[in-house]
């Protein structure tokens, strides 16, 4: 079982809608979590940063963390042509070990 | 203040040969990561660096060794390269081991033949 499990897509939404993107991992130990954005050929650029469970906002973009669930969510409103990217969820037990990353999702949002 | 860079941004080698790839910390941090991102995969960590110190490694075969300088740039160095050695090198530079946060660079896209 991988650590962390994270649909590919494709998802493709229109401009201005909400979206949703998600991650579930086995290890409970993880209480760092990362989302990052990468464009193609890029390297990745952190969006947002969270400790353990709750909701983070940054703009546009909303952090959720469901340590119970072992379930966290980004989403996405007033999408953007410029949203369209690959999304990648990160995670660790600590900040001193390594980050165990998602296969990432494809975003496309039509103008 | 200057983000992490990364050089070179593409190379080619021959299996069997050696690489080495470089990257410069943003300013003020101290630690470094290095992650192999294959192509349609998220990244796989690879080693990280403190103070000059490796802190952690991952499941890569020892022909994978690095190093950080004093001025907390790193290196990246791959011996005997095989095919699957084909991928992205990401450098990631943290403020300290205490803050998670991974800033990363653009990359080097290394391709074995």
């Amino acid at each position: 079982q991988k650590e962390v499990e994270q649909d590919p897509g494709p998802l493709s939404v229109p401009e201005g809608a909400i979206v949703s993107l998600n991650c579930t991992y086995s290890n409970s130990a993880f209480q760092y979590f990362m989302w990052y954005r990468q464009y193609s050929r890029k390297g990745p650029e952190l969006l947002m940063y969270t400790y353990s469970s709750g909701n983070k906002e940054d703009g546009r973009f909303t952090a959720q963390v469901d340590k119970s669930s072992k379930y966290i969510s980004l989403f996405i409103r007033d999408s953007q042509p410029s949203d369209s990217a690959t999304y990648l969820c990160a995670m660790s037990a600590n900040t001193g070990n390594q980050f165990y990353f998602g296969t990432g999702t494809s975003l496309t949002v039509i103008p | 203040e200057t983000g992490v860079t990364q050089s070179p941004t593409h190379l080619i080698k021959t299996r069997g040969q050696q690489v080495t790839l470089r990257c410069s910390s943003q300013s003020g941090h101290n630690t470094v990561s290095w992650y192999q991102q294959a192509l349609g995969q998220g990244p796989q960590f690879i080693f990280q660096y403190y103070r000059e110190e490796e802190n952690g490694r991952g499941n890569f075969p020892p022909r994978f060794s690095g190093l950080q300088f004093p001025n907390y740039s790193s290196e990246l160095n791959v011996n005997a390269l095989e095919l699957d050695d084909s991928a992205l090198y990401l450098c990631a530079s943290s403020l300290d081991l205490n803050t998670g946060e991974l800033f990363f660079g653009e990359g080097s896209r290394l391709t074995v033949l």
